[in-house]
């Protein structure tokens, strides 16, 4: 499979917890994406990374939230402190060249 | 900055008749326009790209849309709904394609009646 792939698909975790999200892009792909989805909305940028330079942060990512891509293949998404609020599907997509952005399936997080 | 505007929420078509899914964009440059679809519990799928070339863009699944710089409009137009077409639309646009993240709208809901 050379799609984008995320893991784990599901979290829960209770409120205060540390949780961490990893995204496999897709190998050529040189442009990685952080989006979240909140149910009945669509996809809020985050944060976004050209080979491992993060290059634009969203105003939505606070302190708590951290990305890395650290060899420009692999990228983890940290929350510290986790929220009720921070429930949501976060999204890993990636693109290359002048095609469209690809998409993985999200892992979906529910903070108790 | 950028931004989509969905019109409808929600829309509901009987099978073999046509969808009509409305997008208005704004954007200070000329801007890169896409629809993606999402299915329940599935990821997004991209549709249709418009990307400055023709202003009538095809897609997968029967899908088109037209490009409107006058109107600021990215219609997305199937001329007949099947059932699996039941799913999230999400209307997508992206400033300066490459160099800005994409922007979606909030999405709109299609339902097909059998």
């Amino acid at each position: 499979d050379t799609g984008v792939s995320q893991n784990p698909r599901h979290k829960i975790t209770k409120r205060g917890q540390n949780v961490t999200f990893r995204c496999d892009p897709i190998s050529e792909h040189n442009r990685l994406y952080w989006y979240r989805q909140t149910l009945g909305q669509g996809p809020e940028f985050l944060t976004y990374f050209q080979n491992e330079a993060q290059l634009e942060k969203s105003r939505l990512l606070s302190d708590r939230f951290s990305a890395e891509r650290p060899k420009g293949s692999f990228s983890t998404l940290e929350i510290q402190r986790t929220e009720q609020g921070d429930s949501a599907m976060y999204l890993c997509a990636s693109r290359s060249g002048t095609r469209g952005v690809d998409f993985g399936p999200g892992t979906r997080l529910l903070v108790l | 900055a950028q931004s989509v505007t969905q019109l409808d929420s929600h829309v509901s078509v009987s099978e073999g008749t046509p969808v009509l899914l409305r997008c208005n964009y704004s954007s200070s440059y000329s801007p890169s326009l896409f629809w993606y679809v999402q299915h329940p519990n599935k990821g997004l799928q991209l549709l249709l790209k418009y990307t400055s070339a023709a202003t009538l863009v095809k897609g997968i699944n029967g899908f088109e849309a037209e490009f409107k710089k006058s109107e600021t409009s990215f219609h997305l137009t199937k001329p007949s709904a099947h059932m699996s077409d039941a799913a999230e639309y999400f209307c997508v646009v992206s400033e300066i394609e490459g160099n800005t993240p994409l922007v979606f709208g909030k999405g709109t809901r299609l339902s097909v009646i059998a």
